[in-house]
């Protein structure tokens, strides 16, 4: 099945500095990287997502980019903002296409 | 829409018991999924039901644990016997097709089993 892994764990920024998340996946065949964010107490939501055929997807602040060859992909958060603090979930949905979570990462904007 | 809606938000319990979670999925999504979350392993997809029918099971760690969908608006989750580590948030999300993009989320059952 796909194997996930996602870094780091937790992560510190200061407001208005950038944030990166990496993930690294398995399985050749995942073709679908979506990025959920979820706040303290609340639901995971997806806020991007990226298809295999494109190497980079942007909305906003955020953006998602994707290297096939080295199967990784990452988000990057511009301009933190203190709202953005929260735990962070990248997945992939290998061969078998159901959905494998990362570990998360837990970012806190410092203000 | 309502979004994805689960019952109850919380529920505390005894070893022993009988737990059943609830969950009504946005109306016309096609699919739906289990998860469970633990600081220990994350978020673990339990099982998936597309057009009601269970397509994917493997991840329903025991016997004790069980799914059904009846109807394209309802679906249980129900854990009988319950045990302590059983104890976590349990998540129902839908989507559109036959797929696992764009899951939706609902708020979750806290479940406390003591």
């Amino acid at each position: 099945g796909e194997n996930v892994e996602q870094h780091p764990s937790t992560l510190s920024v200061q407001e208005g500095d950038s944030a990166v998340i990496k993930c690294t996946y398995s399985d050749s065949a995942s073709n679908y990287f979506p990025w959920y964010k979820q706040e303290l107490g609340k639901r995971p939501q997806l806020i991007i997502d990226i298809r295999s055929n494109v190497g980079e997807k942007k909305d906003q602040r955020i953006a998602v980019t994707l290297n096939k060859t080295a199967k990784h992909f990452s988000l990057h958060i511009t301009e933190t903002q203190p709202e953005d603090s929260a735990v962070y979930f990248c997945a992939a949905p290998g061969s078998a296409r159901q959905l494998t979570f990362g570990s998360g990462t837990q970012l806190t904007v410092l203000p | 829409d309502a979004g994805v809606i689960q019952s109850p938000r919380h529920e505390v319990t005894e070893m022993g018991q009988e737990v059943t979670l609830r969950c009504k999925p946005i109306s016309g999504h096609n699919s739906l999924f289990w998860y469970r979350q633990t600081m220990m392993r994350g978020l673990e997809l339990l099982i998936y039901f597309n057009n009601n029918v269970p397509i994917d099971d493997s991840g329903m760690p025991e016997d004790r644990f069980s799914a059904k969908m009846p109807n394209a608006s309802f679906s249980t989750l129900k854990i009988q016997p319950s045990e302590p580590r059983d104890s976590a948030v349990y998540f129902c999300a839908s989507s559109e097709g036959a797929t696992n993009e764009k899951l939706f989320f609902g708020s979750g059952t806290q479940l406390s089993v003591l």
